[in-house]
């Protein structure tokens, strides 16, 4: 069965206080990993999938990186708008759920000014 | 851009009632979603649909059903609301196998 890990549950920055976010994960043939982030009350929003262990992606202050057992949510210099919820899921090759994903629980980032 | 659209943001239905939740999406993809998000317990998967009328029980399937007679619109239904069911339920779409675009969620409270 696949599982996903996320930590640490929450953290909290300073502005500009660079950190990184965990995502372990066991999965039986990988097709893909995805980050979302998720304001209160709100759906996910997709940010990045990643295939294959050395597989990186950026997008603004965001970089996620990938191994054959967990993924990171690099966050440099980051900003007040960048608290949220930062959501990790897998899709395994053996999932009876097809394409759907499995996720994990979630990293709550707060950065205060 | 994808959009998803939920038919309510917030819901407030009685113990028993029949509740139906109805989701959108504009972007042609075949494959359709419907999560509940709970506290301390993620996202997890209801059920999920690969083509009209087509559907599959994801984890959790027990007390809802769904149906899909269109290819943009999935609709959730409760048979017979109970207080457990109280939750966000968020309906996903995807393109094959590529990353699933979400709803704004609705937040139902059963009472």
């Amino acid at each position: 069965e696949d599982q996903v890990t996320q930590s640490p549950e929450a953290l909290r920055l300073q502005e500009g206080e660079s950190s990184s976010l965990n995502c372990s994960y066991t999965v039986s043939g990988l097709r893909g990993l995805f980050w979302y982030r998720q304001d209160p009350g709100k759906g996910p929003e997709f940010l990045f999938t990643l295939y294959s262990a050395g597989e990186e992606k950026e997008k603004e202050r965001l970089k996620a990186t990938l191994t054959k057992k967990e993924s990171f949510l690099h966050i440099t210099a980051p900003k007040p708008e960048d608290s949220a919820t930062y959501l990790c899921a897998v899709r395994g090759g053996d999932s009876n759920s097809g394409y759907a994903l499995n996720f994990g629980k979630g990293t709550s980032l707060l950065v205060t000014p | 851009d994808v959009k998803v659209t939920q038919s309510s943001r917030y819901l407030v239905k009685r113990t028993g009632e029949k509740v139906f939740l109805e989701c959108v999406q504009d972007m042609d993809h075949e494959n359709m979603f419907w999560y509940r998000q709970d506290p301390g317990l993620g996202l997890r998967l209801i059920y999920f649909s690969y083509d009209v009328k087509m559907k599959e029980k994801g984890d959790i399937p027990e007390g809802y059903s769904v149906s899909r007679e269109k290819k943009e619109r999935f609709s959730l239904i409760l048979e017979s609301a109970s207080t457990n069911q109280t939750s966000m339920y968020l309906c996903a779409s995807s393109f094959g196998a590529l990353e699933q675009y979400f709803g704004p969620g609705t937040r139902l409270t059963v009472t």
